[in-house]
């Protein structure tokens, strides 16, 4: 069974930084890139940040790049998201999600839970 | 950046009825696309990628069309489990992947 448990939100006040954390098991970690989707409450689906099975491609969305940074440890079967420079706008869920491809241009076929990041002062 | 765009923001329909859900791309995407449902306090759950395939598990009365830049996800007979937010999203250009801004499927 996949899982995907993301760690790490919570209360932090604009302009401190925040490290997401993501534990997969279920399939093969090393096989699958993987990305950070972000949700306010109530709102729509905003893609964050991905990065490729073996960290040989990155992207981020215009909205967190220079602040966000996004890696991977596949013997851990973890990804991370260390955010910087923390903005009110970015309070959101944010959805460990696992990509049907090895890079990209493929569907995202697992969310976990999601982990709820608050930024207010 | 392709921007996807959804129609209607929310749909009406009776359990038992059809649902027609669109979603148009703001340039080809081929048939990069793939719709999501997601419950209230749920994370979304892919149900149609590549437009037409449904994702495992995912009962036959979901179904996806198109190609290129207009697609459409029809639920032929309206189930009560049915009833939550669509969205769509490009896989054909990344970074960044995008996504529609949600049809809200509710009871009439």
């Amino acid at each position: 069974e996949v899982q995907l448990v993301e760690s790490g939100g919570g209360l932090v006040q604009p302009g401190r930084s925040l490290r997401l954390s993501c534990e997969a098991s279920g399939f093969r970690f090393d096989d699958h890139a993987m990305q950070w989707v972000r949700q306010v409450p109530g709102k729509g689906l905003e893609w964050v940040a991905g990065v490729s099975y073996n960290s040989g491609s990155i992207g981020y969305a215009d909205s967190v790049k220079g602040r966000f940074t996004v890696s991977r440890d596949n013997a851990q079967k973890s990804l991370y998201l260390q955010m910087k420079s923390l903005r009110i706008e970015d309070t959101a869920i944010y959805y460990c999600v696992k990509d049907a491809s090895s890079r990209w241009g493929r569907e995202l076929d697992f969310w976990g839970q999601g982990t709820l990041v608050t930024v207010s002062s | 950046e392709i921007v996807m765009t959804q129609s209607p923001a929310t749909l009406s329909v009776s359990p038992g009825e059809r649902a027609t859900l669109s979603c148009r791309a703001s340039q080809s995407i081929s048939r990069s696309l793939a719709w999501y449902q997601q419950k209230p306090g749920q994370p979304p759950r892919l149900l149609i990628y590549y437009a037409s395939t449904r994702a495992t598990g995912v009962p036959d009365r979901f179904s996806g069309s198109g190609s290129g830049t207009e697609f459409t996800l029809t639920i032929s007979s309206l189930q009560s489990e049915d009833f939550a937010v669509y969205y769509c999203q490009q896989y054909n250009n990344w970074p960044p992947y995008t996504f529609g801004q949600g049809t809200k499927l509710e009871t009439k």
